[in-house]
């Protein structure tokens, strides 16, 4: 079975502070997705990137940075100079890529709330 | 270009009563999905449906009817609304194929009273 975790239930942190999101995922796949999401107060879920098992290399866009360590089973999400506009509930997800139906389903962790005061 | 509509958006109902929460789309994707978003809990898969008239059960599937009769429609139905089935409902959609991506709706907000 699959499973996400998220260690940090919250986070709370002034306005310029880096700060990083911890994910530690559990798969028996070889090849897999990994997802973060944000959720702002709105409510609503937006994607912000999608990692694949055999592509290790560190992202960044903008103030946001991904580190995928296979080693550790961990994708930990960093946000540089945090801004007030960063405050949301952030969700790490893992897929399958092949599936007896040829797809797979989202497993979620369960969120990490990140609170930004200026 | 709506992507994906949920309706209602709040819904307030009682003890035992028949829900259903509406889920349109507009991306012509195959695959539909259902979660619900509980404190403590993130979100939970309840039904997802691979293309038209092909349902599969999810993490929670209990006390929860979903059908697919259109591609672009994916209605979850509460049959017996309990108060444990209070929660917030997202509906997703995926165009399958190798990036498993999945983009969401709005959200349904329920109470049961």
């Amino acid at each position: 079975a699959q499973k996400v975790t998220q260690a940090q239930t919250e986070i709370s942190v002034v306005e310029k502070e880096d700060v990083t999101l911890d994910c530690v995922y559990e798969t028996r796949d070889t090849t897999y997705y990994l997802f973060w999401y944000k959720q702002p107060p709105s409510g609503e879920l937006v994607f912000l990137i999608r990692r694949n098992s055999f592509d290790e290399q560190n992202e960044i866009s903008g103030r946001y940075s991904w580190n995928f360590q296979k080693s550790t089973s961990s994708f930990n999400f960093t946000i540089t100079a945090s801004q007030v506009v960063d405050s949301a509930v952030y969700f790490c997800a893992l897929s399958s890529l092949v599936t007896h139906s040829g797809y797979s389903t989202l497993t979620f962790g369960k969120g990490t709330m990140l609170l930004v005061s200026p | 270009d709506a992507g994906i509509t949920q309706s209602p958006r709040y819904k307030i109902t009682e003890t035992g009563r028949q829900v259903t929460l509406m889920c349109h789309q507009t991306w012509s994707h195959s695959y539909m999905f259902w979660y619900r978003q509980d404190l403590g809990h993130g979100l939970r898969l309840i039904y997802y449906s691979a293309a038209a008239d092909i349902t599969d059960k999810g993490e929670v599937p209990d006390g929860y009817v979903v059908s697919r009769s259109k591609t672009e429609n994916f209605p979850l139905t509460l049959e017996s609304a309990t108060r444990s089935q209070t929660s917030v409902y997202f509906c997703a959609t995926g165009g399958g194929g190798s990036y498993n991506e999945q983009f969401f709706g709005p959200g349904t907000r329920l109470t049961v009273l």
